[in-house]
């Protein structure tokens, strides 16, 4: 079983619209949560850490249940600059463990 | 601040051949790590530096792959012989301290091509 499991996608939705990731982990040990964004063919940036009472980064909204050991992202008003791939990230032992990724293209 | 550097960009080399990867880290960074992209997985741990010490090698796929981080600044990583599923990105990063949720910073990558 994966460590991290995402929806591969592709999500091609129009500008403006909102937008919204899902990830599970596997293991409940996890200690730190995040999602990365990848541009096509650069290296994985970090978007932002996730904390159980969520968190909000101007467009950019993030939950974690430990519960159901599942992460989300939220994106309202997409613009075209958000294309990427978000990736949902986890970790235990100090080291990070990715999901394949979550492919989005914002249309005009 | 410079990020992360990692040298070559691209690499091709046939299957049998060695092939060696350098990272730089962020100056002042202790904590380098290694990561693989194989094409259509996700991105993997290889292994983990504090300082020149191996942390965590548990991710390194076989023997033939061989990490160093002489004198705890750069590291290398290399592959010998290379064989045809070693082909991916690769890719370095670091960290000042090691702490749960602290940050890691990626470099470009380095992709791998074994024909």
């Amino acid at each position: 079983r994966k460590e991290v499991e995402q929806d591969p996608g592709p999500f091609n939705v129009p500008e403006g619209a909102t937008v919204a990731f899902n990830c599970t982990y596997s293991n409940s040990a996890s200690q730190s949560f995040f999602w990365y964004r990848q541009d096509c063919r650069k290296e994985p940036k970090l978007l932002m850490s996730v904390y159980s009472s969520g968190n909000e980064d101007g467009r950019f909204t993030a939950q974690l249940n430990r519960a159901s050991q599942y992460i989300s992202l939220l994106i309202r008003d997409s613009k075209l600059s958000d294309s990427a791939t978000y990736l949902c990230v986890v970790t235990h032992a100090n080291n990070l463990f990715f999901g394949t990724g979550t492919r989005l293209t914002v249309i005009p | 601040e410079a990020g992360v550097t990692q040298f070559p960009s691209h690499s091709v080399i046939e299957k049998g051949q060695t092939v060696t990867l350098r990272c730089d880290p962020i100056s002042g960074h202790d904590n380098l790590y290694w990561y693989r992209r194989v094409m259509g997985k996700e991105i993997k741990f290889l292994l983990h530096f504090v300082k020149e010490s191996k942390q965590d090698e548990s991710g390194m796929p076989n023997n033939r792959f061989l990490a160093e981080r002489t004198g705890g600044t750069y590291s290398t990583l290399k592959v010998q012989p290379a064989e045809l599923e070693d082909s991916g990105v690769y890719f370095c990063a670091s960290s000042r301290y090691l702490a749960y949720g602290n940050e890691q910073f990626f470099g470009p990558g380095t992709r791998l091509t074994v024909l």
